[in-house]
């Protein structure tokens, strides 16, 4: 059974710092791997969508790798802000179907000005 | 706008009054899941729909119900909650394949005493 650990589960850092968030998956046979955002009240937002055949996508500041052999993906935020505060998920497709997704428990960033 | 309505968004209830909570969606996806978000535990599927019709067990769908009369619409129903039941929960969309962004409603958030 797939599992999606993403550490540190809880991280702060003062304004400005380039940062790394962490996600590792047991099942590498996946399609695709999703970084979500989420804040309190306002549901879940898809950062980047990564496909299996892609290394490396990138929205702006952010941008995620993807590591299938090794099982590993990675967000990085540059030049962090008090509003890139909230909790990112990371997710891979379940094994009942591409479309359905297994979750990490996410990690929670903290932006400090 | 692209979208995915839930609601209510907060509900409080108590054991074993039957509830509703609608989603609708109006990016005329074929494929919608609900979800249940709990501390420590992430995100888990509790049902999932390929189409209208078409539905089928996620990883907690035990106290839970679901129906896809209408390609839009796809309401979870509980039909005698209980305790174990409170929590937050996320209904989705996608359209069909492999490479698709998943959109999610603002979340439900649901207490049962």
């Amino acid at each position: 059974k797939q599992e999606v650990t993403q550490i540190p589960a809880a991280l702060s850092v003062p304004e400005g710092e380039n940062l790394v968030l962490n996600c590792s998956f047991t099942d590498s046979a996946i399609y695709n791997l999703q970084w979500f955002r989420q804040d309190p009240g306002k549901g879940l937002t898809s950062l980047l969508l990564i496909q299996s055949s892609q290394r490396e996508q990138t929205s702006g500041r952010l941008n995620a790798s993807l590591d299938k052999s090794s099982g590993r993906s990675t967000l990085y935020i540059a030049a962090s802000q008090p509003g890139d505060s909230a909790t990112y998920l990371c997710a891979v497709p379940h094994q009942t179907g591409a479309n359905n997704l297994f979750f990490g428990t996410g990690t929670r960033l903290t932006v400090i000005p | 706008e692209a979208q995915v309505t839930q609601n209510p968004r907060y509900l409080i209830t108590v054991t074993g009054k039957k509830l509703t909570v609608t989603c609708s969606q109006n990016m005329n996806h074929e494929y919608m899941s609900w979800y249940r978000q709990d501390p420590g535990l992430g995100l888990r599927q509790i049902y999932y729909s390929m189409n209208v019709e078409v539905t089928d067990k996620g990883d907690v769908p035990e106290g839970y119900k679901v129906s896809r009369k209408e390609k839009r619409n796809f309401p979870l129903i509980l039909e005698s909650p209980s305790p174990n039941q409170t929590s937050l929960y996320f209904c989705a969309s996608t359209s069909w394949g492999e490479y698709t962004e998943a959109f999610f409603g603002q979340g439900t958030r649901l207490t049962v005493v």
